[in-house]
């Protein structure tokens, strides 16, 4: 099974900062890499596929990067509404999808 | 707005059985394959299972391989999560989810919660 590995695994930040959040794959999966969004008691929310792709409705704030083993979320500008648990997911060898551990984005 | 709506779960002693369902609406659900994802309390999330769109075809994770059964009613727009031999472990929030193509869950329900205990 492909392991997923997110860094960090929890973040401090304020309303307007950049935040940039890794995830890094066992194997390379080319470009097969999404992103999704859990605000706490909710369910998850995809923002981004196949590595650098907006989901509609997704804010542009939000870009993702990468490709082969080495992946990038970026939010531009922290909104409150940002203020959430990532988690990345490849889709290159299934089954098993694989996710990442998460990463939470607290308020500082 | 397409919309997954899971139920049935709740609390049951270890070695117990449940089944979940999932309605689908507003989706051509018969076109889509599904999954179910799982979340125990605190943790990450972890695939449980998917079927293709006509339910000939499943697939599972190792922890549930044998005890859980996947299978979808296309007539009636729901998808089933059979879980039989129930584990403390898999005490969590159950997810259904439908797959935007290439394994990438695009929309989710809400969850329904399943205790194991005794």
């Amino acid at each position: 099974d492909i392991q997923m590995t997110q860094s960090p695994s929890s973040l401090s930040a304020s309303v307007g900062d950049k935040v940039t959040i890794t995830c890094r794959a066992s194997q390379n999966i080319i470009s097969h890499l999404n992103w999704y969004q859990q605000r706490p008691g909710k369910a998850p929310k995809l923002l981004i596929y196949t590595a650098s792709n907006l989901q509609s409705g997704v804010p542009s704030r939000f870009s993702g990067s990468g490709s082969g083993t080495d992946f990038t979320l970026t939010i531009s500008s922290l909104q409150p509404e940002d203020f959430a648990t990532y988690y990345c997911q490849q889709s290159y060898i299934t089954p098993p999808l694989t996710f990442g551990g998460g990463t939470r984005v607290e308020i500082k | 707005e397409v919309q997954l709506v899971e139920s049935g779960g709740g609390l049951v002693q270890p070695g117990g059985s449940l089944r979940l369902s999932c309605a689908a609406s507003r989706f051509t659900f018969s076109s889509y394959w599904m999954h179910w994802v799982r979340q125990a309390p605190g943790k990450g999330l972890v695939w449980v299972s998917h079927i293709n769109s006509d339910g000939s075809r499943a697939k599972y994770a190792d922890s549930v391989k044998g005890r859980f059964t996947i299978s979808r009613d296309n007539a009636k727009n729901t998808l089933y999560l059979q879980m039989n031999s129930l584990r403390a472990e898999d005490t969590a929030v159950y997810y259904c989810a439908r797959d935007g193509g290439y394994d990438t869950p695009d929309v989710w329900g809400k969850g329904t919660t399943v205790i194991v205990s005794s």
